[in-house]
């Protein structure tokens, strides 16, 4: 079974725009994380938001964590063409031990248009 | 560093065959992990180890092999490949409670 589920699962905007993606999940945390998978390619790891954060910054990416509502998003400034990917919300399931075992949402495919 | 390599790339197999899917990692992380990713969906783990000599099952386990002799090596054995085994499988390296790094990728498709 799948712990998150993000919103909306496609966007499609033009350069420049901001792009916001949604993820919520069902179990307590002790992180989440969000990752972006190009086409045919590996995951790349973006930030990590810890349990006890609430807004985490780097470079055009902004990420929110309520665990109250078990939600976070992830705002994409200024998108550019190379933005144009899949981004993937994972938790850790609040196991606890050195090994966060991840538990991924179904994704957003996001397109940005030059 | 190469990171975390996969091979094959791509892979056919007929079904009933067998088959290893090679990962290694150079970073001497002691955390690895496989999963499977299908079409439409996130990415499911399969199994993970914590450290040389120990490993445990994920959230789809059935139909596969895992061992690990060394930090750097996780070897994924598919023992009687079937149709439902077709998908795109990613193997992790992790130094701990936090991010993870992925390979490339094998594409396996069972005939």
């Amino acid at each position: 079974s799948q712990q998150g589920e993000e919103d909306p699962q496609a966007l499609s905007i033009q350069e420049g725009e901001n792009a916001t993606m949604n993820c919520s999940y069902k179990t307590s945390i002790n992180n989440l994380q969000w990752y972006r998978q190009n086409s045919g390619r590996g995951l790349v790891h973006l930030i990590l938001i810890r349990s006890n954060e609430r807004e985490k910054h780097s470079g055009r990416l902004r990420v929110t964590l309520d665990t109250s509502k078990k939600s976070s998003s992830l705002l994409i400034t200024a998108s550019r063409a190379a933005d144009t990917a899949s981004y993937f919300c994972a938790t850790d399931g609040g196991f606890s031990g050195g090994y966060n075992k991840l538990i991924f949402g179904a994704g957003t495919r996001l397109a940005v248009h030059p | 560093n190469a990171g975390v390599t996969q091979t094959p790339k791509f892979q056919v197999l007929k079904t009933g065959q067998s088959m290893t899917l090679q990962c290694a990692q150079d970073m001497n992380h002691e955390y690895m992990s496989w999963y499977r990713q299908d079409p439409g969906m996130g990415l499911r783990l399969i199994h993970y180890s914590v450290g040389a000599g120990i490993t445990d099952q994920g959230e789809v386990p059935n139909g596969y092999n895992v061992s690990r002799s060394t930090t750097e090596d996780f070897p994924l054995r598919l023992l009687s490949a079937a149709p439902s085994q077709t998908s795109v499988y990613f193997c992790a390296s992790s130094p701990g409670q936090g991010r993870n790094y992925f390979g490339p990728g094998t594409r396996l498709t069972v005939l």
